[in-house]
């Protein structure tokens, strides 16, 4: 089974607007950490937020928040007033187990429309 | 965000040669770090985890004498690509994790790897 699904291959959002990207995970670790990168067209993985499996409340960093829903293993990026530089693929992944490895969905690729 | 660099960011080699990737942590110790390949329009394929003073590990499909890991220090490893071949052209991201190795994976910018 996919450890990390993200069913969106493709988004397009409104300049200004908000945009929810999917992202779901499959784990029988109770501890384990969901983290969003951004891929833009350089190729760099830039970190956006992250959200540990014990952390109570949604992490947020600026414009971006982390919708975590455990009991449905679901960890959605929010995108609020979205801008042109936002247009990238974005990618979900989870760490987990005792070697601390990373899973990665295979993207989404957001394009912000003028 | 914590800094890793990556060089070179871009390499074309001929078939046959060996081709060597450096991946520093500029601004904190990383015990362990990770070497992903990635194909256009794919995801990160997650290649081998390197711990520093120790042995790789490598994930299953990968050869181990195709793609030498060395994490010699808390701030480099290296990835060496041994008689490349065309079929080696990616584009290489390594990432590093601070002491814990509970922390946040920070990627360099990526090696584009051309072998013609």
């Amino acid at each position: 089974a996919q450890k990390i699904t993200q069913t969106q291959p493709g988004m397009f959002v409104q300049e200004k607007e908000a945009v929810t990207l999917d992202c779901t995970y499959d784990t029988s670790d109770p501890s384990y950490g969901l983290f969003w990168y951004k891929q833009p067209s350089s190729g760099e993985m830039i970190f956006l937020i992250y959200q540990g499996s014990y952390d109570q409340q949604n992490a947020t960093e600026g414009r971006y928040s982390l919708n975590f829903q455990k009991a449905r293993k679901s960890a959605n990026l929010v995108i609020s007033a979205s801008q042109l530089g936002d247009s990238a693929m974005y990618f979900c992944a989870m760490r987990e187990g005792p070697g601390n490895q990373f899973y990665f969905g295979t993207g989404t690729s957001l394009t912000v429309i003028p | 965000g914590a800094v890793v660099s990556q060089h070179p960011s871009r390499v074309i080699c001929k078939s046959g040669t060996s081709v060597k990737i450096e991946c520093r942590s500029l601004d904190f110790q990383a015990t362990t770090m990770f070497w992903y390949r990635q194909f256009p329009k794919q995801s990160l394929m997650l290649m081998a985890t390197s711990n520093e003073g120790s042995k790789a590990t490598y994930e299953q499909g990968v050869e181990k004498d195709k793609f030498l890991i060395n994490h010699a220090s808390l701030t480099l490893s290296t990835l060496t690509v041994t008689s490349a071949h065309p079929e080696d052209s990616s584009f290489y991201i390594c990432s590093a994790s601070a002491r814990g190795g509970r922390e946040t994976q920070y990627f360099g910018p990526g090696t584009r790897l051309l072998v013609l």
